[in-house]
């Protein structure tokens, strides 16, 4: 199947920094790609589409500015949480949709844990 | 209308037996049904996933029922296995892949 690649895995930063996320799709191009965010024992909540060459949409009460996304090439989406305080803790995970072999799949990255100290 | 309710919250089952969740929904627009599997620490994996237009679809241990006059659908696991312990979603999107997921479901298989 399509691989959907997200770095780092883990990041632990202060208060007040900006922690930027990664999202590859390593073997395939991916026009859109979205992001989410879940919490302990929780369900996967959307953050926002991301689509190459243009802005990302963002779900209602999902500050853009803190949340900034960058996809600015068919195989990577970025997200760079600005300023992160404690409260923006949590799992981030990203998807991308796979168009082939006369379907869409959507493929996901393997997470970001986001530690706020 | 864009909610897809999730049901048990929690499961323990019994190494060979048969583990169902219960997923429901209420926007007749949906239509893509997947269930994904989520090990701690790791993104969700895609299962297996059903359209509207098919009752019941198998994918080895995994079956999905669809009753879309009830607007349910759920998934079994056969012969479930300590290595299916993991937190189950369901979810349900309109075409372009944007899913709702429902609340999950905390799996345990024991030995």
């Amino acid at each position: 199947g399509a691989v959907v690649s997200q770095h780092p895995s883990r990041v632990i930063c202060k208060s007040g920094t900006s922690v930027k996320i990664e999202c590859r799709s390593l073997d395939f191009q991916a026009t859109t790609m979205f992001w989410y965010r879940q919490f302990p024992k929780q369900s996967l909540m959307l953050m926002a589409t991301s689509n190459e060459g243009s802005k990302a949409t963002y779900e209602q009460g999902v500050e853009k500015d803190k949340f900034l996304i960058n996809h600015a090439s068919l195989t990577l989406s970025t997200l760079t949480v600005t300023s992160a305080h404690p409260e923006d803790s949590s799992f981030y995970i990203c998807s991308a949709i796979f168009q082939g072999q006369g379907a869409e799949k959507l493929f996901f990255g393997s997470g970001t844990q986001l530690s706020v100290l | 209308q864009q909610q897809v309710k999730q049901s048990p919250q929690s499961l323990i089952v019994q190494k060979g037996g048969i583990s169902i969740i219960n997923c429901a929904y209420e926007n007749t627009a949906f239509d893509y049904f997947p269930w994904y599997q989520q090990f701690p620490g790791k993104g969700p994996a895609l299962l297996i996933a059903i359209r509207p237009d098919v009752s019941e679809k198998k994918e080895g241990r995994f079956t999905i029922s669809f009753n879309k006059s009830a607007k349910q659908f759920s998934l079994h696991i056969m012969d479930s296995q300590p290595g299916d312990s993991a937190t189950y979603f369901c979810a349900a999107n309109t075409g372009f892949q944007k899913l709702v997921f429902g609340t999950g479901t905390r799996l345990l298989v024991s030995p």
